[in-house]
């Protein structure tokens, strides 16, 4: 089946320091990802979508300079948190959508990545 | 704007006994789709079922099957049959004609032993 992988799994990182995580569809292509961010207990929450080739779309209230998105292949996205700070310290998972009946309008998520600012 | 609400944070249940998880959504749109996650202690997020919203019949996937009410703009999950590899966090999640998905708070479920 479709798979989606994270990586890193988890990050720790210095307070001003900038980090990034990467989404990659191992067996399909993705013109569109999707990058949710979960706090401990709550649900997930639309960031951004990320765009083959183009600009990425952000939700409202997330700002574009602190979470830079990446997607410069069919198959790789990348988020990076600039100047993290301790209250970016959150749970953040990827998501595309396999192409094909089996695969329609279904997510296939990423396993998650978890970062703690210090 | 859509909105997806599950009113129930926790719940358990007996191993082997049957459970049923609520959500609602709203929307003014005619045709979407809804979707039952499932995320356990690893938290990655697993699909369980889906749900198209022109089609009548409620979808059925093993044990796990839904009572998808258009009119009242509710989506059940029940789970039958329950057991220990079920406890973990269900969301429910609705698909609009755009294409993005929007989640539903959570539910934590724990099968009993």
């Amino acid at each position: 089946g479709a798979v989606v992988s994270q990586h890193p799994s988890w990050v720790i990182c210095k307070s001003g320091t900038s980090v990034k995580i990467e989404c990659r569809s191992l067996d399909f292509q993705a013109t569109t990802m999707f990058w949710y961010r979960q706090f401990p207990k709550q649900s997930l929450m639309l960031m951004a979508t990320s765009n083959e080739g183009s600009k990425a779309t952000y939700e409202q209230g997330v700002e574009k300079d602190k979470f830079l998105i990446n997607h410069a292949s069919l198959t790789l996205s990348t988020l990076t948190v600039t100047s993290a700070h301790p209250e970016d310290s959150s749970f953040y998972i990827c998501s595309a959508r396999p192409p094909g009946v089996s695969g329609a309008n279904v997510l296939t998520f990423g396993a998650g990545s978890r970062l703690t600012v210090l | 704007a859509q909105t997806v609400t599950q009113s129930q944070p926790e719940m358990s249940v007996q191993e082997a006994e049957t459970v049923t998880l609520s959500c609602t959504y709203d929307t003014s749109e005619s045709n979407y789709y809804l979707f039952w996650y499932k995320q356990p202690p690893s938290r990655q997020m697993i699909l369980v079922i889906r749900q198209e919203a022109y089609k009548q019949q409620n979808a059925t996937e093993n044990r796990f099957s839904v009572n998808f009410q258009k009119a009242a703009k509710s989506f059940s999950l029940k789970i039958s049959d329950s057991q220990l590899g079920d406890t973990a966090m269900y969301f429910c999640a609705f698909m609009n004609t755009g294409n993005q998905f929007y989640f539903g708070t959570g539910t934590s479920l724990t099968v009993i032993p």
